[in-house]
This record gives structure tokens, C-alpha cells and sequence, in this order.
């Protein structure tokens, strides 16, 4: 593995099911995020950890879920998924998700595009 | 809260035109401020970045530079290529409070490049 690896690359879902998308990183970074991008509205975060078991809210959370049992996985889980769902998913990582002073560059996965039937 | 705005797009332009995509921000304090790029079919990619102001990022012939008195951070390339066709998000990294750490994204402007 080199960098931050998603899985399922694509997924048609129906709705109602639950779906956990998941995300691995092997670079040791502390922080961790998940993006949702839709058009017309760049990237909007879901959820993000500063470190391993610790988890945040960002900008649209609802229906959505993550945990952080460790410092390489972030999988991000929909309880019950809706149509307004289809989107494509972002995991991303780095080094200083906490540190004042650091540019917090992140670095993004290759992304999950789903679809909510 | 902070936000980012960038220009409205798409950008379509001839090989070695020359490229400006607009973005400015609102933000409180002193944000870190990036632009990212995504090629079709990939995720996003640091492009270049700047912490403070009057900062200069650069790479592969694009630059920006981070202007607090306008709260901007246009992108600029003198001579675009058709490999730059791609989409570029503009970004900041609040610097306080509840934002501290998170980035926040524009909206994007797709590029596309002709030969």
C-alpha cells in the first residue's frame, strides 16, 4: 500500500441499506477526513479524527458515522442510505491535524463514487 | 465561518493562453491557503500552497499568491498545456476557533484546455 487506498471504487446502493466505506492510509498520519464532492459545491467535510480514537463533525454529518480504532483505518459508515447520498467520497490524511504552525497539507485517496438508488 | 469562492466556470482555453482562476476567502485570523488540482478519474492533489501573506506558492509553472488586503488567492499559469485540463479547487486552512486544522473547499472551475 502507498498513500491512502479506498474501497469499493464505485457502489450502487439501494436505499434504506447500510454501507460502510473504507479507508486506509500507510503514511502514519495523525489526522484523518472524509469529503463528500458534489458539483457545483467542491469538496464539503463529513467527519474528521485528529487522532486515533477521536472523532469530529465537520460541515454535513447527518447520516453519516466514523470511527477511529486505530491510527490507519477511517471507515465511514451510512446507517441507512438515502438517495441525496449519491455523491463521491473522499478519505484524506495528514501529518498535523492539531499543530499550530503547520501548512496541514492533506493527501487525498482516489475516491468512492456511490449511488443511492 | 470561513468560506471560499472561486470563479465561475468551466475555463476553456487554447494551448498557451494564459490562465487566471479567481479565489478569495473570508476567514478570521491567519488561514494557510491552497490550491488542489484533480485530473479525471482522481482524487485531489496538492498544486501549490502559502501560510502567510504576501507568501508566493508555486509548481509546474503555476502560481499564487496569498494577498490579505484582498483576501485573495488567485491561480495564475503564463502558458496552460493541454495536460493541465483538470479540475482546481481553491482551499484554506482556518487558523481559529472551531476551524482551526479543517480545510474549507471552493466550489472548483474545470479547466479545459484545447490544442
Amino acid at each position: 500500500i502507498a498513500g491512502i487506498t479506498q474501497a469499493p471504487t464505485s457502489q450502487i446502493l439501494a436505499a434504506g441499506r447500510r454501507m460502510t466505506l473504507r479507508c486506509t492510509q500507510d503514511m502514519r498520519h495523525n489526522a484523518m477526513y472524509w469529503y463528500r464532492q458534489d458539483l457545483g459545491l467542491g469538496l464539503r467535510l463529513i467527519h474528521y479524527s485528529n487522532t486515533a480514537g477521536t472523532t469530529g463533525k465537520g460541515e454535513v454529518p447527518d447520516g453519516y458515522s466514523v470511527s477511529r480504532a486505530n491510527t490507519d483505518d477511517f471507515p465511514l459508515t451510512l446507517a441507512s442510505a438515502v438517495p441525496s447520498q449519491t455523491s463521491v467520497y473522499f478519505c484524506a490524511s495528514s501529518d498535523a491535524g492539531g499543530i499550530r504552525g503547520q501548512s496541514n497539507e492533506q493527501f487525498f485517496g482516489p475516491g468512492t463514487r456511490l449511488t443511492v438508488l | 465561518g470561513n468560506s471560499v469562492t472561486q470563479m465561475e466556470g468551466p475555463v476553456t482555453l487554447s494551448e498557451e493562453a494564459f490562465l487566471t482562476i479567481n479565489c478569495t476567502y473570508t476567514a478570521t485570523g491567519y488561514p494557510s491557503l491552497f490550491w488542489y488540482v484533480q485530473y479525471p478519474g482522481e482524487g485531489l492533489q496538492l498544486l501549490l500552497k502559502a501560510t502567510k501573506a504576501d507568501d508566493k506558492g508555486s509548481n509546474k509553472g503555476f502560481e499564487a499568491t496569498y494577498r490579505k488586503e484582498t483576501t485573495s488567492f488567485h491561480l495564475e499559469k503564463g502558458s496552460v498545456q493541454v495536460s493541465d485540463s483538470a479540475v482546481y479547487f481553491c482551499a484554506l486552512r482556518g487558523a481559529g476557533g472551531t476551524s482551526y486544522g479543517k480545510l474549507t473547499f471552493g466550489q472548483g472551475t474545470i479547466l479545459t484546455v484545447h490544442p
